[in-house]
């Protein structure tokens, strides 16, 4: 089954600064999903990429997906100590009627 | 509107010991899913749900069992709780087609099997 992948896995910068992770997958996809998932506490959906769009934004944050090279990216900018989180790709088939998760990436943000 | 809850929040049970896990939306959601979490491993789909009175296997369904007889409640029964079922479980929904739309969660149920 399709799988994301994020990339790095974790990751550590100070406040202010940008912060990208990336995601890869092996399946043909319609739709890439990015959560954040605070600790201790459940998945927060933050964007849907749909297969045929090649770049989304929301706030601060902006999603790129390459179907080509199977991999997305998500950008936070301006980072704050709230955006410390674990990220988590997800990549959705409309046939399949469930979404692959990948392992995540944990983002600490330094005040 | 309370979205997804989930009962109990921590549990510790022995092995070979039955509970289940209760999960309910408020949104008129017609599909669920139970996913566990371990370290390392990201989310794996347990079992899931199209409607009240469907439900299918999903990656890791070993162990346990789910019904779903209201749209807002999707129970998950571990009927012999062992060891390897030690895990943060969390209950999702959504609007339709789970490999469509954004998945609304719940904050988990962390289950310790000694």
């Amino acid at each position: 089954s399709q799988q994301g992948e994020e990339d790095p896995q974790a990751l550590s910068i100070q406040e202010g600064e940008n912060a990208t992770m990336n995601c890869s997958y092996k399946t043909s996809i319609n739709n890439l999903q990015w959560y954040r998932q605070n600790s201790g506490r459940g998945l927060v959906h933050l964007i849907l990429i749909r297969s045929n769009e090649r770049e989304k934004h929301s706030g601060r944050l902006r999603v790129t997906l390459d179907t080509s090279k199977k991999s997305s990216s998500l950008l936070i900018t301006a980072s704050r100590a709230a955006d410390t989180a674990s990220y988590f790709c997800a990549t959705g088939d409309y046939g399949n009627n469930r979404l692959a998760f990948g392992k995540g990436n944990q983002v600490v943000v330094i005040p | 509107n309370a979205g997804v809850t989930q009962t109990p929040k921590f549990q510790v049970l022995k092995t070979g010991q039955s509970m289940t896990l209760q999960c309910a939306q408020d949104m008129n959601h017609e599909y669920m899913s139970w996913y566990r979490q371990d370290p390392g491993m990201g989310l794996r789909l347990i079992h899931y749900s199209v409607g009240a009175g469907i439900t299918d296997q999903g990656e890791v369904p070993n162990g346990y069992n789910v019904s779903r007889s209201t749209t807002e409640d999707f129970p998950l029964r571990l009927l012999s709780a062992a060891p390897s079922q030690t895990s943060v479980y969390f209950c999702a929904s959504s609007y339709s087609n789970q490999g469509d739309q954004p998945q609304h969660f719940g904050d988990g149920t962390r289950l310790s099997i000694l």
